[in-house]
């Protein structure tokens, strides 16, 4: 079985300062690795995805995301956060196998204050 | 806007009641994946279509609970008797034919529902 865990309820960053969002996983085989952003009353937002390739992935906004493979983790990362960027975020993963579905972390609250 | 859409995108009935939600996915999206979400947690996975083809189904669709394509365009989603525990946000989303590196799973906004 797959799981995601993301050890933080809430993170609190400073304008202007680096974030990051911890982001755990376990899975048989090969990892598809996601994190989405979601806001009050929103569905989700995709932020960025590692399939295979470069353990460093950039995606939308800023963000970025290392891969960890023997750490069996992908935590989010942006240089400098802006009020705006506060949100939920979640992580998910698949397998590389042919099940679809996803499975979601509980999710992290982010929180920039100004 | 050419992303998901879900409707109705909130929904209040009774207990016992029977309800449908509709999602129509990004065109040419051959793929379109239900899932629940409550409050305080993160999406759980329903149910995935590939075209009419209803290739997933988790255990949390239980036999109140179906799911239909008939065309492989829109999906919807029907919960019979409903009971309060159903009270949540339903969410779709759907993802482009298999290509590499092309995984995504695009959300729509979501129907939210309360079960009185």
């Amino acid at each position: 079985a797959q799981s995601v865990a993301q050890p933080e309820d809430q993170v609190n960053v400073a304008e202007g300062n680096p974030l990051t969002v911890k982001c755990t996983y376990s899975v048989s085989g090969n990892p598809y690795l996601f994190w989405y952003v979601q806001y009050p009353n929103r569905g989700l937002q995709f932020l960025l995805k590692y399939i295979t390739g470069d353990n460093l992935v950039k995606g939308s906004y800023g963000f970025e995301a290392e891969f960890n493979k023997s750490q069996t983790s992908f935590h989010l990362k942006k240089p400098s956060a802006l009020v705006s960027d506060s949100a939920l975020y979640f992580c998910a993963v698949r397998d590389s196998t042919g099940r679809r579905a996803l499975t979601f972390g509980s999710g992290t609250r982010l929180q920039v204050q100004p | 806007d050419t992303g998901v859409s879900q409707n109705p995108r909130h929904k209040i009935t009774k207990r016992g009641q029977n309800v449908t939600f509709r999602c129509d996915p990004i065109s040419e999206h051959n793929r379109l994946y239900w899932y629940r979400q409550t409050l305080g947690q993160g999406p759980e996975f329903l149910t995935y279509f590939q075209n009419e083809a209803q290739l997933e189904k988790s255990r949390l669709l239980s036999d109140r609970f179906s799911a239909e394509r008939p065309k492989g365009s829109f999906s919807t989603l029907e919960i019979q008797r409903t009971e309060q525990g159903d009270s949540a946000m339903y969410l779709c989303a759907s993802s482009p034919p298999i290509v590499v590196r092309q995984e995504t799973q695009y959300f729509g906004p979501g129907t939210r529902l309360l079960v009185l």
